[in-house]
């Protein structure tokens, strides 16, 4: 069964850091990964997604890796700014079996001005 | 472009009452999906639906869940009796396709408190 882990549970850094976040995954046959944020009392905002055959994309200053064979992705933020402080979840979309998602359990990131 | 709708956002219920949730998904998404998430987790998925036909309710608690998609829209998740263990988000999404390299958008959530 797939498994996926992020470390750290919580972040804070001050204003105009860079900063990455991990997720980790057990079971290497995943279709894609996605990154997503989630506001406090709010759903979930997808900001990256990551086909298998990708290496990593770009949105702004947001940079997602994705290293399939070792089971990791980071998820790159350039030049932090306070409202970037969300929860950050990532989530897998395995090869076979269910065609849903498998999350972590989110990294909380707190950007302090 | 609308997103995924859903209602009641919030809840508070006793245990052992029934509790609806109701989902209207992005035109044309033929996929839906409800996840639970419980406070400090990741989402975890509940039911899957393709148009009004059920893909997979594996982690569907069936003694006290049900969900329905009849036209292949909109959908309800039903719990009852409710146990205080289900206090949670429960979160509806949708995709156009089920596989493949589509992302899947989500609603805001229901969050729903047992006391």
């Amino acid at each position: 069964k797939q498994e996926v882990t992020q470390i750290p549970a919580a972040l804070s850094v001050p204003e105009g850091e860079n900063l990455v976040l991990n997720c980790s995954f057990t079971d290497s046959a995943i279709y894609n990964l996605q990154w997503f944020r989630q506001d406090p009392g709010k759903g979930l905002t997808s900001l990256l997604l990551i086909q298998s055959s990708q290496r990593e994309q770009t949105s702004g200053r947001l940079n997602a890796s994705l290293d399939k064979s070792s089971g990791r992705s980071t998820l790159y933020i350039a030049a932090s700014q306070p409202g970037d402080s969300a929860t950050y979840l990532c989530a897998v979309r395995p090869q076979t079996g269910a065609n849903n998602l498998f999350f972590g359990t989110g990294t909380r990131l707190t950007v302090i001005p | 472009e609308a997103g995924v709708a859903q209602s009641p956002r919030y809840k508070i219920i006793e245990k052992r009452q029934s509790v609806a949730f109701w989902c209207n998904p992005i035109s044309g998404h033929a996929t839906l999906y409800w996840y639970q998430q419980i406070l400090g987790q990741g989402p975890k998925l509940l039911i899957q639906f393709q148009n009004n036909g059920v893909v997979d309710d594996s982690q569907l608690p069936k003694d006290r869940f049900s969900a329905e998609r009849l036209k292949g829209v909109d959908s309800t998740l039903k719990i009852q009796p409710a146990k205080l263990e289900d206090s949670a988000v429960y979160l509806c999404a949708s995709s156009s396709q089920p596989i493949g390299g589509n992302t899947i958008y989500f609603g805001e959530g229901s969050w729903l408190t047992v006391v």
